[in-house]
């Protein structure tokens, strides 16, 4: 069985310009949940989506979004860049959603804000 | 929210050594695994433990929810074995959300 996809696996983007990440969950699963990496805060959970809905969110402005399609398959959303956002994503699928069972993560997409 | 503190932040240990991971969490969880981040950022599942001991090769855990800490133990490391170990707990938040927060990690380094 595949495990989780992200695209792309690398990204550089200006400030102020927006960009879209994509994963694909493990066939089955119908959670997805996004996190950001960075050396100064570690790994922070961004939301998760389940059937196609936000089910819970954590401490991001506005400026990040995400939505899910009915395969399950989930895009993330930043938009105006700024610095900070230069970040490891990554995303995690599982079968139920939360409170969670085991959640398996992608590679992850790294982005870089210049 | 949730605090999750893990120690020791960082590790140095001979191959074959074995070591003992801490994971404390400051309230009830609803369920805890730990992850190996190897040196290309992948995190690779070693086990959902949200109570109880579970054993994989080399590799075992034990959650004491009521306690509320895990232990990751790994006997005979080998290099391997190096890179990052989080553990995660979920949680319910006040309001009803749900919530994953990751601890601090713990940076093994094992050398031959």
């Amino acid at each position: 069985k595949a495990g989780v996809t992200q695209t792309p696996r690398y990204l550089i983007k200006t400030r102020g310009q927006q960009v879209t990440l994509s994963c694909s969950p493990i066939s089955g699963h119908r959670s997805v949940s996004w996190y950001q990496q960075t050396p100064g805060q570690g790994l922070q959970f961004l939301f998760e989506y389940f059937s196609e809905t936000q089910r819970n969110k954590g401490n991001f402005p506005g400026r990040f979004s995400g939505r899910q399609f009915s395969n399950s398959r989930s895009e993330m959303n930043v938009s105006t860049l700024e610095l900070g956002d230069s970040a490891l994503y990554l995303c995690a699928s599982s079968l139920a959603p939360s409170p969670r069972d085991e959640q398996y993560f992608g590679p992850g997409t790294r982005l870089t804000v210049t | 929210g949730i605090q999750v503190e893990q120690s020791p932040p960082d590790l140095i240990l001979q191959e074959g050594a074995n070591s003992t991971l801490r994971c404390n969490f400051s309230d009830s969880v609803n369920n805890l695994q730990w992850f190996h981040q190897n040196p290309w950022g992948q995190l690779i599942n070693l086990f959902y433990i949200p109570s109880g001991t579970k054993q994989n090769g080399r590799l075992s855990a034990t959650t004491v929810a009521t306690e509320r800490y895990s232990l990751l133990y790994i006997s005979s490391s080998q290099t391997t074995d190096s890179g990052v170990y989080f553990c995660a707990v979920e949680y319910r938040k006040a309001g009803g959300y749900q919530k994953v927060t990751f601890g601090t990690g713990t940076k093994l380094q094992v050398i031959p």
